[in-house]
């Protein structure tokens, strides 16, 4: 079955970066798109930013334009997301996200999350 | 970016009775080209990721109960559970994939009244 199996929790000072990975498994990876979306307490889900594992293609959110850069491994089946300059407000679950096809910006499975604390 | 806001900010229904959950966008999710809504809704349970319940506004995905439906269009959406469960208590968030940036509205919370 398709799995994303996403790396564990990090804490993180103001001004640090953070890289997360995102394991794929049970299906052919390069053929699907990963997103990446956050959660911050109490804030709605936003989203950051996709790649097109089959050709590295990336698309970002204005609002982090700067700061992510999500790129992937098709030898390990693996896409990651690093995000820079961190901020008390980037404490947030991420969560990594298939798209059901390989441009597609329509969700199916979700990885289980990994919580993200900046804190001095 | 597309706003999206849904209403109610939560919800208390009984056992067995139909629930509703209303999404605006604020710009239509109507594609000239295909004639489709980019509209999803999730579920989300606490500790858990979100879980895609209904794409293209009206389609159920596989596995999803026939209690869940979606309707509407534009800029519209409704999300019915038709006989509510316990195992429906989450929170419910509406979706546009229509245009960059994808954007979510701000949740609704489903409780047992």
């Amino acid at each position: 079955q398709v799995q994303l199996v996403q790396s564990g929790a990090e804490v993180k000072k103001p001004g640090a970066s953070v890289k997360i990975s995102c394991k794929a498994s049970g299906y052919t990876f390069s053929n699907y798109a990963i997103h990446w979306v956050r959660q911050a307490p109490g804030q709605r889900l936003e989203w950051m930013g996709c790649i097109k594992v089959g050709n590295g293609d990336t698309q970002y959110s204005e609002h982090f334009q700067d700061r992510v850069t999500i790129i992937r491994d098709t030898s390990a089946s693996t896409a990651y997301m690093e995000l820079s300059s961190l901020r008390s407000e980037d404490t947030a679950v991420y969560y990594c996200v298939r798209g059901n096809g390989p441009g597609s910006w329509l969700f199916d499975n979700w990885g289980q999350g990994s919580l993200v604390t900046v804190s001095s | 970016d597309f706003v999206m806001t849904q209403s109610p900010d939560s919800l208390a229904v009984s056992l067995g009775e139909r629930a509703t959950i209303n999404c605006k966008s604020s710009q239509s999710l109507l594609s000239s080209s295909n004639n489709k809504n980019y509209l999803a809704w999730f579920q989300q349970k606490p500790g858990q990721p979100p879980k895609v319940l209904i794409s293209w506004a009206s389609t159920r995905e596989s596995g999803v109960p026939d209690r869940f439906s979606g309707s509407g269009s534009g800029t519209d959406f409704t999300l019915t559970i038709s006989s509510l469960q316990a195992e429906d208590v989450a929170d419910y968030y509406c979706q546009q994939y229509h245009s960059s940036p994808i954007t979510f509205g701000q949740g609704t919370r489903l409780e047992i009244k």
